[in-house]
C-alpha cells in the first residue's frame, strides 16, 4: 500500500522559507512511472499544483510560483521536498504531496500552514 | 494555461437521484486527461476518474465520467449517503496542471 506522509513547521513567519517534506512508503521515488508533486489548497485559490518531479530530474513549477518554488528529490530517504521561499499571507494553505500518473492516485492527508508575524 | 470551469457551484438533491456535474476547459485537453475527485471535509481528494472516463481502483461504478475536448462530465448514478462531497475535476494534458473550483453535491 502506497502512503505518502508529509512533514515540517505549521507557522512560518513572513518573507522567510517554507519547508515540507514527504516521506513515502510502499513505492520508491525513484520509480520512472509516477512523478511526485506539492498541491496546495486554500480557500481563496482552491487545488494549485505547486510543481512536480520526476526522479530522471525533470522538474515542472506552476508559472505563478516558479521564481519561489524548489522541488528536490532524497532518494536515500525515499522523500521529496518543498521549498518555499519569501512566502508571504498568500502561501497560508493546506499542502498536499501527492503522486501522480494520470491524475493523483495517491495523496499524504495533508498539512496545514500558517504564514504569520 | 488550461482553465477549467465547473458547474453548478453546487447541487442539492436526495438520497438515490442522478447527479450530473460539468467541467469545461479553457483549451482542448490532449488525449482526454481529465480526473476528477471527490473530497470530504478534513480530507485529501481521492481519485475517482482518469482519462475522462476510467474509473479509479475501488471506485463503485456507479460514478461515470464522459467527454471529450474541452467538454467533461461526472454522473453518479444514485446517490449514496456518502457521496455528499466536494467534486473537482483536473487536466493533466498539460503543464502547469489545473484543478477546477469544485461543485458541493449537498444533501437537499
Amino acid at each position: 500500500q502506497v502512503q505518502l506522509q508529509e512533514s515540517g513547521p505549521g507557522l512560518v513567519r513572513p518573507s522567510q522559507t517554507l519547508s515540507l517534506t514527504c516521506s513515502v512508503s510502499g513505492e520508491t521515488v525513484s520509480s520512472g512511472l509516477f512523478y511526485w508533486s506539492w498541491i496546495r489548497q486554500s480557500p481563496g485559490k482552491g487545488l494549485e499544483c505547486i510543481g512536480y518531479i520526476y526522479y530522471s530530474g525533470t522538474i515542472y513549477y506552476s508559472p505563478s510560483l516558479k521564481n519561489r518554488a524548489v522541488i528536490s528529490v532524497d532518494t536515500s530517504k525515499n522523500q521529496f521536498s518543498l521549498n518555499l521561499n519569501s512566502v508571504t499571507d498568500a502561501d497560508t494553505a493546506v499542502y498536499f504531496c501527492a503522486r501522480g500518473n494520470k491524475g493523483f492516485q495517491y495523496w499524504g492527508q495533508g498539512t496545514r500552514v500558517f504564514v504569520s508575524s | 494555461e488550461i482553465v477549467l470551469t465547473q458547474s453548478p457551484d453546487t447541487l442539492s438533491l436526495s438520497p438515490g437521484e442522478r447527479a450530473t456535474l460539468s467541467c469545461r476547459a479553457s483549451q482542448y485537453v490532449g488525449s482526454n486527461r481529465v480526473a476528477w475527485y471527490q473530497q470530504k471535509p478534513g480530507q485529501a481528494p481521492r481519485l475517482l476518474i482518469n482519462a475522462a472516463s476510467s474509473r479509479a481502483t475501488g471506485i463503485p461504478d456507479r460514478f461515470s465520467g464522459s467527454g471529450s475536448g474541452t467538454d467533461f462530465t461526472l454522473t453518479i448514478s444514485r446517490l449514496e449517503p456518502e457521496d455528499f462531497a466536494v467534486y473537482f475535476c483536473q487536466q493533466y494534458g498539460d503543464s502547469p496542471l489545473t484543478f477546477g473550483p469544485g461543485t458541493k453535491v449537498e444533501i437537499k
